[in-house]
């Protein structure tokens, strides 16, 4: 069964400081990876999407990374800014013909101005 | 070009009552997920669909649960005799009929009912 987590839980950082958010999963067989940014009691927003092929994706400030033979991911945020603060997911679509989603439980940003 | 819509936003209901979630997945997109999130918690898979059948349901409650996606209109999502653990944001994605070889198939995500169960 795929377990996905994220560490740190939660980070506090002040204004300008690059950093970087790690995601593991147990299961390497995987069809991609997808970073989603959650502002609260709001939905989803589509960050970054890695095929299971690909190393890492960029947009912006954001970069993202997979090692998939580790079942490893980090998002890393370049000069964050106080509108980055939100919950970070990430989430596997495993191979094996389900098209779902399994998300790990977030990391909680908040950017201190 | 709207995105996943989803209605109401906000649901309160009591203990017993039955909640109806409704989800209008992006236009040109057959295939529509419900995901449940409980309070401090991440995502959990609940159902897959395609129009007018059901493709994956392993994440679904066996008892009071049920989901549907008719030919015509939206999803629904439906919780019979609702208690106090089903307060939570039920979020539905939706996404395009893949392209023939291809893995690629994102999930676009609506903006969640936040159900709450007096």
């Amino acid at each position: 069964k795929q377990e996905v987590t994220q560490i740190p839980a939660a980070l506090s950082v002040p204004e300008g400081e690059n950093l970087v958010l790690n995601c593991s999963f147990t299961d390497s067989a995987i069809y991609n990876l997808q970073w989603f940014r959650q502002d609260p009691g709001k939905g989803l927003t589509s960050l970054l999407l890695i095929q299971s092929s690909q190393r890492e994706q960029t947009s912006g400030r954001l970069n993202a990374s997979l090692d998939k033979s580790s079942g490893r991911s980090t998002l890393y945020i370049a000069a964050s800014q106080p509108g980055d603060s939100a919950t970070y997911l990430c989430a596997v679509r495993q191979q094996g013909g389900s098209e779902k989603l399994v998300f790990g439980k977030g990391t909680k940003l908040t950017v201190n101005p | 070009n709207a995105g996943v819509m989803q209605n109401p936003r906000h649901l309160v209901r009591r203990r017993g009552q039955e909640a109806r979630l409704r989800c209008s997945p992006m236009k040109g997109h057959s295939h529509v997920y419900w995901y449940r999130q409980l309070p401090e918690e991440g995502l959990k898979f609940m159902v897959y669909l395609q129009k007018e059948n059901i493709i994956d349901e392993s994440g679904m409650p066996k008892e009071r649960f049920s989901a549907e996606f008719p030919k015509e209109g939206p999803s629904i999502l439906r919780i019979q005799q609702v208690v106090r653990g089903d307060s939570a944001a039920y979020f539905c994605a939706s996404s395009p009929i893949p392209m023939t070889g291809s893995s690629y198939n994102e999930q676009f995500f609506g903006p969640g009912t936040r159900l709450t169960v007096l």
